[in-house]
């Protein structure tokens, strides 16, 4: 399979734990960029990386949250000390070349009791 | 700050009835995508626009681009049942070459 995928797809958490999501982009892509969606609304872009440099992170990224990806191909995100308010559908897309198409992932789901 | 308004934000339409959704930005765009989510599902890319006034058409689907690259289109002629889904509009910021992604128009396409 030659699309997106991300890892877990669903996650249940407690609030106040530590989650860590997985992206494996398409593998001749150099971008990768991660949203998060909740229902109704959106995406609303949190981070992107050209190959294995970080270029952008929103304001919405607070430091709980941190992304890398480490050899220009897979990426994870992790979210530290986890609040209800972070639960949402967690998208990665990855492109070839800057502003091309996106090709998006199914995402996973975090959800915080 | 920046903001990518949709409108409408729902629309229920008979099959064969025509269906537009509207995307205005409050700052300039370099480009604007387009993406189809279905319930359940991710946004799927369906097309992009680069030049001021710019207009493609995909089958039964026009977009257009305006003049001011402050605003786009999307109809679809016709609409069919498989047209069900959220239509998301996306644009680079001129300034910040950030991705924003419209509020998104929900279809609803009544057989």
């Amino acid at each position: 399979d030659t699309g997106v995928s991300q890892n877990p797809r669903h996650k249940i958490t407690k609030r106040g734990q530590n989650v860590t999501f997985r992206c494996d982009p398409i593998s001749e892509h150099n971008r990768l960029y991660w949203y998060r969606q909740t229902l109704g609304q959106g995406p609303e872009f949190l981070t992107y990386f050209q190959n294995e440099a970080q270029l952008e992170k929103s304001r919405l990224l607070s430091d709980r949250f941190s992304a890398e990806r480490p050899k220009g191909s897979f990426s994870t995100l992790e979210i530290q000390r986890t609040e209800q308010g972070d639960s949402a559908m967690y998208l990665c897309a990855s492109s070839h070349g800057s502003y091309n198409e996106q090709f998006f992932g199914p995402g996973t789901r975090l959800t915080v009791l | 700050g920046q903001q990518v308004m949709q409108i409408p934000q729902y629309q229920h339409v008979q099959e064969g009835e025509d269906f537009t959704t509207y995307c205005n930005s409050s700052t300039t765009l370099s480009n604007i995508q387009w993406y189809k989510q279905r319930p359940g599902g991710h946004p799927v890319f369906l097309i992009q626009l680069v030049k001021s006034g710019e207009v493609k058409k995909q089958k039964r689907l026009t977009f257009q681009f305006g003049e001011a690259k402050k605003n786009s289109s999307l109809h679809i002629t016709a609409t069919q049942t498989t047209d069900v889904g959220t239509y998301f509009c996306a644009g680079v910021d001129s300034g910040t070459y950030k991705y924003i992604f419209g509020t998104g128009t929900r279809l609803k396409v009544l057989a």
